[in-house]
This record gives C-alpha cells, sequence and structure tokens, in this order.
C-alpha cells in the first residue's frame, strides 16, 4: 500500500526551529518529486515547498512565503522527507502535508498521494 | 506568480444537482491543472489531473475540462458522500498554487 506518514509536529515558540519528517512506503521514493502543503486552520491549501526525485540543491523550490526560512530535503535510502522550518511565525501554524507527485521521473505534476498531516503550532 | 481564482466560494446544492465549478488562471497555464476534493479534519483527494484526465478510482460523475486560462470542474450529479471543499491548482513552471477553495454545502 503506498503511504506517506508525517511526524514532527507541535508546539514551538516563535523564532525557534522544528523539523518534519514524512515517511513513505509502497512505491520507488527515488522516482517521485515530492512536496509539502500547508493549511492554516480553517483556511485554504497553500504549496509550501517542493524537491526532484534526486534531492539535489538545484532540484528544491520554495514560496516566497518561507524562501530562506525552510529547507526540503530527502534522504532516498531511508525513503524519508524532511521539511526544516527556522525563524518560525505565527502565520506558520498550519497543518502540514506531504504529498508525492503523479509522475515517476518527472517534475512538476498533481499530487496524488498526499499523508494525515502534522499540525504545527506556533505560539508563545 | 501565478494566481488561481476559483467560483464560488460556496455553493448550496441537492443531491441528483449538476454542480460546476470554475477556476480561472492568472496567465496560460496550458492544461497543467488538478482537481482535488477535501473533507474535514482529512487529506485532499486527486480527483482530476492535465484539466481533463480522471484519476484512478474517481467516479466518472466527475469531470473537467478547459485550457489556457478557464477551467471547470463538473459533477454531473451530486452524491451524499460530495459535499465537501474542492480546490484547483496549476502546476505549471516549477510552481504549484491552489485556488481558494470552492465549499459545496447541502441546500
Amino acid at each position: 500500500e503506498v503511504q506517506l506518514v508525517e511526524s514532527g509536529g507541535g508546539l514551538v515558540q516563535p523564532g525557534r526551529s522544528l523539523r518534519l519528517s514524512c515517511a513513505a512506503s509502497g512505491f520507488t521514493f527515488s522516482s517521485y518529486a515530492m512536496s509539502w502543503v500547508r493549511q492554516a486552520p480553517g483556511k485554504g491549501l497553500e504549496w509550501v515547498s517542493a524537491i526532484s526525485g534526486s534531492g539535489s540543491s538545484s532540484g528544491t523550490y520554495y514560496a516566497d512565503s518561507v524562501k530562506g526560512r525552510f529547507t526540503i530535503s530527502r534522504d532516498n535510502s531511508k525513503t524519508t522527507l524532511y521539511l526544516q522550518m527556522n525563524s518560525l511565525r505565527a502565520e506558520d501554524t498550519a497543518v502540514y502535508y506531504c504529498a508525492k507527485e503523479r509522475g515517476s521521473g518527472s517534475w512538476g505534476d498533481a499530487f496524488d498521494i498526499w499523508g494525515q498531516g502534522t499540525l504545527v503550532t506556533v505560539s508563545s | 506568480d501565478i494566481q488561481m481564482t476559483q467560483s464560488p466560494s460556496t455553493l448550496s446544492a441537492s443531491v441528483g444537482d449538476r454542480v460546476t465549478i470554475t477556476c480561472r488562471a492568472s496567465q496560460s497555464i496550458s492544461s497543467w491543472l488538478a482537481w482535488y476534493q477535501q473533507k474535514p479534519g482529512k487529506a485532499p483527494k486527486l480527483l482530476i489531473y492535465k484539466a481533463s484526465s480522471l484519476e484512478s478510482g474517481v467516479p466518472s460523475r466527475f469531470s473537467g475540462s478547459g485550457s489556457g486560462t478557464e477551467f471547470t470542474l463538473t459533477i454531473s450529479s451530486l452524491q451524499p458522500d460530495d459535499f465537501a471543499t474542492y480546490y484547483c491548482q496549476q502546476y505549471n513552471s516549477y510552481s504549484w498554487t491552489f485556488g481558494q477553495g470552492t465549499k459545496v454545502e447541502m441546500k
């Protein structure tokens, strides 16, 4: 069964850091680009960051709202996706989902598999 | 950045109704558009990709059309399980943007 399971969310103070993980199973992880998408309470979906299947630094993209503060990475040997979040702000409070792109070996596609999400709350 | 605008924001409908949701892109995205369904407390579910391709396992009452900047999602006969929020998403040129969502509620 294709599955994504996020972890690492929680309550954190403004200005602090947090690292989210997304464990993947049931598919050839390294063949697929991955993204993080977030949803603030009661709000819509916001794409946060994407990474190519190889995970090279040139294959990463960020929304303007998190550029310079968040870093996406992956460990294909552990089939795990990460999001390092630094200098957190109250407006980063959201459920964070990891999502798999639909096409194998492609880059820039719809998201066909989503995790259940992990809640990040930034508050003092 | 490409902006996506959905209309309406809320739609009241009854079981059996034909429902249409519109999504407009601020610039041409060819057919690089997806539609998702989301229920409260759940992750989004892919319904349509490449503007009109039905994702595997999705009922055929869902259909998508359009290209360039104008797109529609149609539910041919609304079922009880279809009351949810729907989002369009563009995925053109290594950027991904969602519309603000359309909530389909019971009339």
